[in-house]
């Protein structure tokens, strides 16, 4: 699987938005861009994930660049809760393929 | 999203002894489930892939014979650390595949060895 690049942390302020970048360049055509978070002593939870086009769900939007080697998650506004640290993963699907991750980043949200 | 539970989620035992953490899926039947181990201040590492009813695939460097693991059912997996040791205190994450792409991740296990 592609290895990602993540700044270490970053911060922004409650109700904001936070851009969320992640660095895929040797990602392969069949690889999805994958975007967890784990907030501290919990399991990673699902945020969204997408293969070329721009998604979007409750919790975030996933904006792939068009030559794929970048993307960036966005949470609209973002609340304390939000802080964490958080997982893009480049993966593919299917029986065989599992999830790697790397290092992350730590979003903190301030009031 | 579906919903993946572990137990227990802490476990404080003495070295020597051995461990068992069970891995439930609880809305969704899961064909494959996976466990990784994280050590404080660092990421998720990849222990073992398993699938229903086959022997588990190990990632380089983890020692199949310590860390057992069985997937019995399509609802159930269980990861057992034989002869625990302190250096083997971590927490325990175990993930489950409903249908493909969705991955979803248990609470975790705080395993504490004495």
């Amino acid at each position: 699987d592609a290895k990602t690049t993540q700044p270490p942390s970053m911060d922004c302020a409650e109700g904001r938005a936070a851009n969320l970048p992640c660095n895929h360049s040797t990602i392969s055509g069949n690889e999805y861009v994958y975007w967890y978070r784990q907030i501290h002593s919990q399991g990673p939870q699902y945020i969204i994930h997408g293969l070329k086009n721009n998604e979007t769900n409750e919790m975030a939007s996933l904006i792939i660049t068009e030559d794929r080697k970048s993307s960036t998650l966005i949470l609209p506004h973002a609340t304390l809760r939000d802080t964490a640290v958080y997982y893009c993963i480049v993966s593919v699907t299917g029986a065989n393929s599992k999830l790697t991750f790397g290092k992350g980043i730590t979003l903190s949200v301030r009031p | 999203g579906a919903v993946v539970s572990q137990h227990p989620s802490r476990v404080i035992c003495k070295s020597g002894t051995s461990v068992k953490i069970e891995c439930r899926s609880l809305d969704f039947q899961a064909t494959t489930m996976f466990w990784y181990r994280q050590f404080p201040k660092q990421s998720l590492m990849l222990m073992a892939t398993s699938n229903e009813g086959s022997k588990a695939t190990y990632e380089q460097g983890v020692e199949k014979d310590k860390f057992l693991i069985n997937h019995a059912s399509l609802t159930l997996s269980t990861l057992t650390v034989t002869s625990a040791h302190p250096e083997d205190s971590s927490f325990y994450i175990c993930s489950a595949r409903e249908g493909t792409p969705y991955v979803y991740f248990g609470p975790g296990t705080r395993l504490t060895v004495l």
